[in-house]
């Protein structure tokens, strides 16, 4: 069974800027999961999505958003990039939240 | 915040030797994971514990769940250099459907 898969791995933006990440669930798996990971905030949840549907949101402003599509593969949306920004995201799929969640390589984003 | 809190935050033990991390909560949970990471790479999932369960094992790991003192405990025995890596514990909340991680303990193993 192929694994979780984001694209990019790596990249580079400048402040302003908005950006999008891919997320492709393994396959069977409905719940898809963001995260967001720095070295002074560790992981944070971003957002949850099951079936289409945004389940829950983490703590983040209106500039980071996301989807999910019919086919479970989800994208997740910054816009206006700050530097505060640069980070590794994470992106997660499972049969559902409480499942044990199986995590994509990530993409690291660096704002400049 | 974070609901889990892992301790310590940093660990540094020979090889062959065991290794034991800890990790609090502050609510009531449906279940309690641990996960591994690799230096800038995705988390592997090591073992769940639901709430109604005391012990688990998995291989050389062995994870207790105590909910009166709200806390578990992450046992790696016989440990690896290839055991090198930071460790999260995470928490589905009752009522909330995301899984909420700790600040994680770094294991290095010294050959």
């Amino acid at each position: 069974k192929a694994g979780v898969t984001q694209t990019p791995r790596y990249l580079i933006k400048t402040r302003g800027q908005q950006v999008t990440l891919s997320c492709s669930p393994i396959s069977g798996h409905r719940s898809v999961s963001w995260y967001q990971q720095t070295p002074g905030q560790g992981l944070q949840f971003l957002f949850e999505y099951f079936s289409e549907t945004q389940r829950n949101k983490g703590n983040f402003p209106g500039r980071f958003s996301g989807r999910q599509f019919s086919n479970s593969r989800s994208e997740m949306n910054v816009s206006t990039l700050e530097l505060g920004d640069s980070a590794l995201y994470l992106c997660a799929s499972s049969l559902d939240y409480s499942y044990e969640q199986y995590f994509g390589p990530g993409t690291r984003l660096t704002v400049t | 915040s974070q609901q889990g809190e892992e301790d310590p935050q940093a660990l540094s033990i020979q090889e062959g030797e065991n290794a034991t991390m800890n990790c609090s909560y502050k609510t009531s949970i449906n279940n309690l994971q641990w996960y591994r990471q690799n230096s800038g790479r995705g988390l592997v999932h090591l073992i769940l514990i639901r709430s109604n369960e005391r012990e688990k094992h998995s291989g050389r790991l062995r994870v207790t769940l105590d909910t009166s003192k709200k806390s578990s405990s992450l046992l790696i025995t016989a440990s690896r250099a290839a055991d090198t890596a930071s460790y999260f514990c995470a928490t589905v909340l009752q009522g909330a459907q995301k899984l909420v991680f700790g600040q994680g303990t770094r294991l290095t193993i010294n050959p």
